[in-house]
């Protein structure tokens, strides 16, 4: 059973450009998290989506930042015009259903640099 | 709102040896779960224990055990006989049991990196 899949791994954008960060949970999750890591920080809360909604953004930026998880395909994180303060690192979490004491399986992040 | 406070930044361990990590959070709710995760350099977060608050008895995952003091609020993670794959950042966290909540958030602490000398 793969875990919670995220790419690309690194990914470098120039100020004004965009970044679009993939997430596919595992196998039977229809729970999508995201969490934002700047250096030496601990992971923030960003959005939590369920399929085809957004169930909670009050952790995401309100301007350039938007994220989805449609019926078909990964989840999706898209940072339109980055700058320098965007760059951190991105994880995606999920889970198979919300609450209880089952933990979030987190995949390996990616980190996005903008130069 | 919840916070948590991981009061050292980084700690250090001879191998086989025992460490503590101290972790406090703060918090008007009585049930709620407790986390312990590990960061290696993979970036990769690994679950590393669980505490649900209702519960008197302290978690224990082979070498990983907590000390969980509901009144005073500390949750510290015990890791003994430390060997060289123990080296990584840990990270405390903290998340609700109250159903209809935030109870999908997890509230991490900044971190300790434990560095583990051979």
């Amino acid at each position: 059973n793969a875990g919670v899949m995220q790419n690309p791994r690194h990914l470098v954008r120039r100020r004004g450009q965009e970044a679009r960060l993939r997430c596919s949970p595992m196998k039977g999750h229809s729970h999508v998290y995201w969490y934002r890591q700047l250096p030496e920080e601990g992971l923030k809360f960003m959005v939590y989506l369920q399929k085809e909604n957004i169930i909670d953004e009050s952790g995401m930026p309100k301007e350039r930042f938007s994220a989805e998880f449609p019926k078909e395909g990964p989840s999706i994180l898209r940072i339109q015009q980055v700058v320098r303060g965007d760059s951190a690192a991105y994880f995606c979490a999920s889970s198979p259903q919300v609450g209880g004491n089952s933990p979030l399986h987190f995949g390996n992040g990616t980190r996005l640099t903008v130069t | 709102a919840q916070t948590v406070t991981q009061s050292q930044p980084e700690m250090s361990v001879q191998e086989a040896e025992t460490v503590t990590l101290s972790c406090t959070y703060d918090t008007s709710e009585s049930d709620y779960y407790l986390f312990w995760y590990k960061q290696p350099p993979s970036r990769q977060m690994i679950l590393v224990i669980r505490q649900e608050a209702y519960k008197q008895q302290n978690a224990t995952e082979n070498r990983f055990s907590v000390n969980f003091q509901k009144a005073a609020k500390s949750f510290s993670l015990k890791i003994s006989d430390s060997q060289l794959g123990d080296a990584a950042m840990y990270f405390c966290a903290y998340r609700s049991a109250i159903s209809g909540g935030s109870n999908y958030k997890l509230t991490f602490g900044k971190g300790t990196l434990l560095t583990v000398n051979p």
